[in-house]
């Protein structure tokens, strides 16, 4: 069963526009993952948030969690066309449980 | 490193016919998985292996998959026999044992089934 859901399924901007899209999911979890995937490649692992933790950045990555919601959101500042792509939530429940994936957004991003 | 490394990139077999997926891990990466990725289903998790051994094999969708891990550098997924349904892009992931913060993924085997 799959544990994470992104929304909005398709986005589409504008070179230089910020990009969210955001996930939710059901039960606690131990970490919450965000992948890339490039048309007709593998996923990318991209940034990972735990469960003790609000917000992270790397580069132009930001990312919030709020268990209370059990909800976690994606930020891209300043996108480039480059960062066309879909993007994945994943979470780990405990321990050595395998990742479950969500069905991912796709981002299209216009120069 | 390579990287996760799977064969065939594209596989187009007639129905009824045997396929066989092929994997090779990150040197060192304790957990392999096998995911399957459609449309419809998104990414499921099909079998996981650890030091080898199945672990976990209840997202195998049929007796007709099979998946085995002979040794730490190389795993297989067969299909036998293969049917149209099972068209999908399938990847193969592995991590190391000692923690469950990101997962490497080869860039998948395209299988379309006629």
């Amino acid at each position: 069963s799959q544990q994470g859901e992104e929304d909005p399924q398709a986005l589409s901007i504008q070179e230089g526009e910020n990009a969210t899209m955001n996930c939710s999911y059901k039960t606690s979890i131990n970490n919450l993952q965000w992948y890339r995937q490039n048309s007709g490649r593998g996923l990318v692992h991209l940034i990972l948030i735990r469960s003790n933790e609000r917000e992270k950045h790397s580069g132009r990555l930001r990312v919030t969690l709020d268990t209370s919601k059990k909800s976690s959101s994606l930020l891209i500042t300043a996108s480039r066309a480059a960062d066309t792509a879909s993007y994945f939530c994943a979470t780990v429940n405990s321990g050595n449980t395998p990742l479950v994936f969500g069905k991912g957004t796709r981002l299209s991003v216009i120069a | 490193d390579a990287g996760v490394i799977q064969s065939p990139r594209h596989e187009v077999t007639e129905m009824g016919q045997e396929v066989t997926l092929r994997c090779k891990p990150i040197s060192g990466h304790d957990y392999l998985f096998w995911y399957r990725q459609t449309m419809m289903r998104g990414l499921e998790l099909l079998i996981y292996f650890n030091n080898n051994v199945p672990i976990d094999d209840s997202g195998m969708p049929e007796d007709r998959f099979s998946a085995k891990m002979p040794n730490a550098s190389f795993s297989t997924l067969k299909i036998q026999p293969s049917e149209p349904r099972d068209s999908a892009v399938y990847f193969c992931a592995s991590r190391p044992g000692w923690t469950n913060e990101k997962l490497f993924f080869g860039s998948g085997t395209q299988l379309s089934v006629l």
